[in-house]
């Protein structure tokens, strides 16, 4: 399996409240990317890193940022959580962005 | 745009029947392929892709896939299902050429019943 870890497992936190989650990997891939999975729209692309420092926009990336300060880390932000951000997130990392993802084991939030 | 269609929801077979998982993209180019299982609580893990070359994949837990190009499909298949199988799996779809993002399918639930 890749070596893909992700901080915390599991959140709850309250509306209005900035919640971080974290990605690290020990793949040394270049791309990393955010993605949230919701019950009947599959995986959708929030954010992605192409490098450190170098990021762009999913198709969902309204309420979040992103940072990739080291190759190994890949931190997604929501500034101010609402409750249509309760879902599950996943991490993912691929040698090129065409190329087959490597997941990691997702953090499941909850906004009350 | 590049998207992917998975047309099952979910599906229901029994234990030691066969299996075959829809899947269907749309556009243009050569695509690149993948499916991905993913059991409860777990994240995704790739079963088999396509680049190129022959296009019956083997991957990993008894699953094939066979690309056909004039249908646009790539559906999933298993010879005899495990209870072990039941779990949600993914197609995804590629440009091979170009610089996009992996477009995922909605996913289709497998329950297997003994």
């Amino acid at each position: 399996d890749a070596g893909i870890t992700q901080s915390p497992r599991h959140k709850v936190t309250e509306t209005g409240t900035p919640v971080t989650l974290r990605c690290h990997q020990t793949e040394n891939h270049r791309y990393m990317y955010w993605y949230r999975q919701d019950p009947g729209h599959g995986l959708r692309l929030i954010h992605y890193s192409y490098g450190v420092k170098d990021t762009d926009k999913g198709e969902v990336s309204d309420g979040y940022s992103v940072s990739r300060s080291k190759t190994e880390d890949f931190l997604l932000t929501l500034e101010s959580a609402t409750s249509s951000q309760t879902s599950v997130y996943f991490c993912a990392i691929s040698e090129s962005l065409n190329r087959d993802r490597y997941f990691g084991p997702g953090t499941r939030l909850t906004v009350t | 745009a590049q998207s992917v269609t998975q047309p099952d929801i979910h599906i229901t077979v029994s234990e030691g029947a066969s299996l075959e998982l829809r899947c269907n993209y749309s556009y243009g180019a050569t695509p690149y392929l993948f499916w991905y299982v993913q059991s409860p609580g777990q994240g995704l893990q790739l079963l088999l892709k396509y680049f190129s070359g022959d296009t019956l994949v083997q991957g990993i837990k008894g699953f094939e896939a066979e690309f056909k190009r004039s249908q646009s499909s790539f559906n999933l298949r298993k010879p005899s299902v495990h209870w072990s199988d039941a779990a949600e799996y993914f197609c995804a779809v590629v440009d091979s050429g170009g610089y996009q993002k992996v477009t995922f399918g909605t996913g289709t639930k497998l329950q297997v019943i003994p």
